[in-house]
């Protein structure tokens, strides 16, 4: 099994609402990766969880926050989300040591108004 | 990590090989070449990735010049499915990195496989 699976595939919110997005893998993989991708854009790395621990953090604003409740589940939390946010959130995992390959979800699509 | 250089869009008949070039002159020793593919609406797929010789799996193959300063992604027998942006990333190993795999996306060449 090589299914990295993302919820929601579509989200709306306002700039005041509080939400979640969440990524689930059972490949046993132990680093985890939030990505952010514009339309027409590549897709850009937001945050790496290793071991369940943060371990990269590329400036992203506070009002995104992750979470790695264990090594199968990543969470995005999102609160006070500005129209610019708007964006595809990409989710992927890989195996530490040795492991190469990224194995990316579908995405969800977040439209914030 | 070095930065690539990649066609914006290419073209290519149905049953016909396509060739994706990419540039990456400031590639250090350690450094591989990643392949991805990225189809409409879709989450990023791996393809293939190498270092210094030749690869081949049962998507493409990759051609990496002697000199390591450029590579070819190679689909053998393009089909409309393959009609997505290619993604040519060049990066160190894990253990250079630590703590995951950190891809940095360039803005990729948008090839189109026509009937």
């Amino acid at each position: 099994d090589t299914e990295v699976t993302q919820t929601p595939k579509h989200l709306v919110m306002g700039m005041t609402n509080k939400k979640s997005l969440k990524c689930e893998q059972h490949m046993g993989h132990r680093a985890m990766y939030w990505y952010k991708q514009k339309a027409k854009k590549p897709p850009e790395l937001m945050f790496v969880y290793s071991y369940e621990k943060l371990s990269i953090n590329e400036s992203v604003p506070s009002r995104f926050s992750p979470e790695c409740p264990n090594s199968s589940l990543l969470n995005l939390h999102l609160h006070a989300l500005q129209p610019e946010d708007s964006a595809l959130y990409l989710c992927a995992s890989s195996q530490e040591a040795g492991g190469e390959t990224q194995y990316f979800g579908p995405g969800t699509r977040l439209l914030v108004l | 990590d070095a930065k690539t250089t990649q066609p914006t869009s290419m073209d290519c008949a149905e049953g016909r090989a396509a060739n994706l070039p990419c540039n990456h002159s400031t590639i250090s020793g350690n450094e591989y070449v990643y392949w991805y593919r990225q189809i409409h609406s879709q989450g990023p797929q791996y393809i293939i990735h190498g270092l210094k010789n030749n690869e081949t799996n049962e998507m493409a193959s990759l051609i990496i010049t002697e000199d390591r300063k450029s590579s070819t992604l190679i689909l053998p027998h393009a089909t409309l499915r393959d009609t997505a942006v290619y993604y040519c990333i060049v990066r160190p190993p894990w253990v250079v990195t630590g703590g995951g795999n950190k891809l940095t996306f360039g803005t990729g060449t948008q090839l189109k496989v026509e009937l």
